[in-house]
Order: C-alpha cells, then sequence, then structure tokens
C-alpha cells in the first residue's frame, strides 16, 4: 500500500513569495494532521482534520498560513507570503477511519528552505 | 491535559549494548502509547503502540517497550544495539477520547559507537 504522500520534497523560495505543500493521505484514513519540525522548537502540530474538517487550528502560527482539505485524497498547507523564519521540514499524517485507531502515518516531509 | 516527558536527549550505547530509552506520561483518560522513529531525513516511522491488554508490547526490528501504570511509564528497549538504530524516537501519547491529536516527546537522539 502507497503511503502518506507528500510533495514537493524540497522547496527553496525567495521571502515573500507564496508556498504550496501537498500531501495525499493513505486510501481510507479519515483524519489528516500538519506538523513543522524545526531545530529550535521539536515538532508541532499545526493543524488536523477529521472528515476534511479542520478540527483545531490553534497551532497555525498567524494568518500567513492556511490549510485545506477539499477532500478525503487531498490536503494543502499554504503560506503566504513566507518568511525566512518559516524554513522547516512539515510533516503530513493520516490517522485510520476506526474510532479506535489514534496512531499516525507520517509522510517524508517537505523540506521548506525560504531565503 | 496529556503529556510526555522523555529522560534524555541524547543516548549513546555500544554497538551490542542494551538501549533503553525513557518515556513517562501524564493523561486524563486511559492512555494509548506510541514510540516512533525518526532516521535522517525521513518521517516519524510507528515502532509499536500500546492500547489496551498486555502490557509488554513487541514492535519491529527488535523493539519492545512496557506500559507501568503504577510508574507511568513506558520505556522502549533493545537487547542489542546495531548500527542501523542510530536514530531519533520519539515517545508519544494520545490526546482525549475522541480527540486524534498525539502529544509528542521532545525526542531521544540515539548514537551508536562500534
Amino acid at each position: 500500500d502507497a503511503g502518506v504522500i507528500q510533495s514537493p520534497r524540497h522547496e527553496v523560495t525567495e521571502m515573500g513569495q507564496e508556498v504550496t505543500l501537498r500531501c495525499k493521505p493513505i486510501s481510507g484514513h479519515n483524519s489528516l494532521f500538519w506538523y513543522r519540525q524545526t531545530m529550535m522548537r521539536g515538532l508541532e502540530l499545526l493543524i488536523y482534520f477529521n472528515n476534511n474538517v479542520p478540527i483545531d487550528d490553534s497551532g497555525m502560527p498567524e494568518d500567513r498560513f492556511s490549510a485545506k482539505m477539499p477532500n478525503a485524497s487531498f490536503s494543502t498547507l499554504k503560506i503566504q507570503p513566507s518568511e525566512p523564519r518559516d524554513s522547516a521540514v512539515y510533516f503530513c499524517a493520516s490517522r485510520p477511519g476506526t474510532k479506535s485507531s489514534y496512531e499516525q502515518y507520517f509522510g517524508p516531509g517537505t523540506r521548506l528552505t525560504v531565503t | 491535559a496529556q503529556s510526555v516527558t522523555q529522560l534524555g536527549s541524547h543516548v549513546s550505547v555500544s554497538e551490542g549494548a542494551l538501549v533503553l530509552l525513557r518515556c513517562n506520561y501524564s493523561s486524563s483518560v486511559p492512555p494509548y502509547l506510541f514510540w516512533y522513529v525518526q532516521y535522517p531525513n525521513q518521517g516519524l516511522q510507528l515502532l509499536l503502540k500500546y492500547t489496551t491488554g498486555a502490557t509488554l508490547v513487541k514492535g519491529i526490528n527488535g523493539f519492545e517497550a512496557e506500559f507501568k501504570k503504577s510508574e507511568t511509564s513506558f520505556h522502549l528497549t533493545k537487547p542489542s544495539a546495531h548500527m542501523s538504530d542510530a536514530a531519533e524516537y520519539f515517545c508519544a501519547v494520545r490526546g482525549a477520547t475522541n480527540d486524534y491529536k498525539l502529544s509528542f516527546g521532545a525526542g531521544t537522539t540515539v548514537t551508536v559507537r562500534a
């Protein structure tokens, strides 16, 4: 089975540009999570969706960040405008659809560098 | 609120020696506990999980963890370290019932000496 798919794997952009990160969760999973990982702050949950609906976005740093999940098989995380401090590895994860399943399966990440 | 504390941000072991990574949790609901491993430049990979039932849980790559409710601990062990075990390890606990967030520890980096 294919795991969580993220694209691009690497992104280098200039400050002020818009960045869109993409995620395809595992088929049949109905929760999706976006994380950011940096050396300074570790692993941070940005937002999570259940059945395509945003449940908790309290970790989204500021209005420059937005996330959407238009259907069960696709999600985007957008940063507009990007800033150097947004440089990090962004992970997407998904959770199986059964009520008792809490484990998350992570994608390979997108390494974002903002210059 | 649920939280996890990992004791020791770095652990160094000799090849063939016991690996012991410590995790203590706090939870207001019956805890579901997880260990993840992250190899360099990769995503987190689920090593093992505890939900209910047997308190000694076996995972991939020869790792196991024991849930001890009285000690609020979920330590990860491997009897004999291999060079390929060099990675960062994260302990996590679930959120409240039907809250599907996980609370992660800060991680423990394992280095293996030849």
